[in-house]
C-alpha cells in the first residue's frame, strides 16, 4: 500500500527565505506527483504537476524535483511572502490519488 | 465558468440524519472525484465518475455512503445515518479525461464541511 509521507509538519520562516518542503512516498510506481496549496478552510489548489518521467517542474518562484528510484521529491520555494502561508500537499498517483499529510507553512513579516 | 462548486460550504447535523452534497464540476470535464478529509490529514480517495459511470470506491465508502452522477454533470453524494466519525472536509475534484500532462490535473471544489453532533 502506498504511504506518504510530509517532513516536517509544520514549519515557521522569516519573509525572504528559502524554503524546501519533503514529501517520500514507498512505492516509486507512480503516474505522476503533484504538489497543493490549501488555504485554512478551502479546497486545494494545484501548484506543480511532475510526470513520472520527468524530474523537476518549476513555476515562478517554485521548484518542484521528483527522484522516482528513492521515493522522494522536494518542493523549493525561493523568497518566501506572507502570502505563502499555508498547507503544503504532495500527492502521487497510480490508479487512484494518495496524499501526504501536509506541511503547514507560515512566513513571517 | 468559475470552477468547481460545491454546496453547502457548511452543514451541522445531528447523528443519525441524513445529509447530502452536491458537486458542481467544471462543465467540460468527465472525471469527477469525491475526497473525505479529516484534520491535520490529507484528502482520502473515496470514489469517482467518469460521466455518469461511477468506476471506482474506496474501502472508506461505507455503505451508508452513496454518489451518483445521473447525467454526468453535477454530482451528489449521501450519507445515511450520519456518525460523529462521518464529521470531516468532503471534498470534490473534476479534471478532463487524460489526454496530455495538463489534462493530468485535478481541479477541486472548495468543499463542504461536515459536523455531526
Amino acid at each position: 500500500k502506498q504511504e506518504v509521507t510530509q517532513i516536517p509538519a509544520a514549519l515557521s520562516v522569516p519573509e525572504g527565505e528559502n524554503l524546501v518542503l519533503n514529501c517520500s512516498f514507498t512505492d516509486s510506481a507512480i503516474y505522476n506527483l503533484q504538489w497543493f496549496r490549501q488555504d485554512p478552510g478551502k479546497g486545494l489548489t494545484s501548484l506543480l504537476l511532475i510526470q513520472s518521467s520527468q524530474r523537476e517542474q518549476t513555476s515562478g518562484r517554485l521548484n518542484a524535483s521528483l527522484d522516482k528510484s528513492s521515493g522522494r521529491s522536494t518542493l523549493y520555494i525561493a523568497a518566501s511572502q506572507p502570502g505563502d502561508s499555508a498547507t503544503y500537499l504532495c500527492a502521487v498517483r497510480l490508479n487512484d490519488m494518495r496524499f501526504g499529510a501536509g506541511t503547514r507553512l507560515t512566513v513571517k513579516p | 465558468d468559475t470552477g468547481v462548486s460545491q454546496d453547502p460550504r457548511h452543514k451541522i447535523t445531528k447523528r443519525g440524519q441524513n445529509v447530502t452534497f452536491r458537486c458542481d464540476p467544471i462543465s467540460e470535464h468527465n472525471r469527477l472525484y469525491w475526497y473525505r478529509q479529516t484534520l491535520g490529514q490529507g484528502p482520502e480517495f473515496l470514489t469517482y465518475f467518469q460521466n455518469e459511470a461511477q468506476l471506482e470506491k474506496s474501502r472508506l465508502l461505507s455503505d451508508r455512503f452513496s454518489a451518483e452522477r445521473p447525467k454526468g454533470s453535477f454530482s451528489t453524494l449521501e450519507i445515511q445515518r450520519t456518525e460523529q466519525g462521518d464529521s470531516a472536509m468532503y471534498l470534490c475534484a473534476s479534471k478532463e479525461l487524460a489526454g496530455g500532462p495538463q489534462q493530468e490535473t485535478q481541479y477541486f471544489g472548495p468543499g463542504t464541511r461536515l459536523l455531526v453532533l
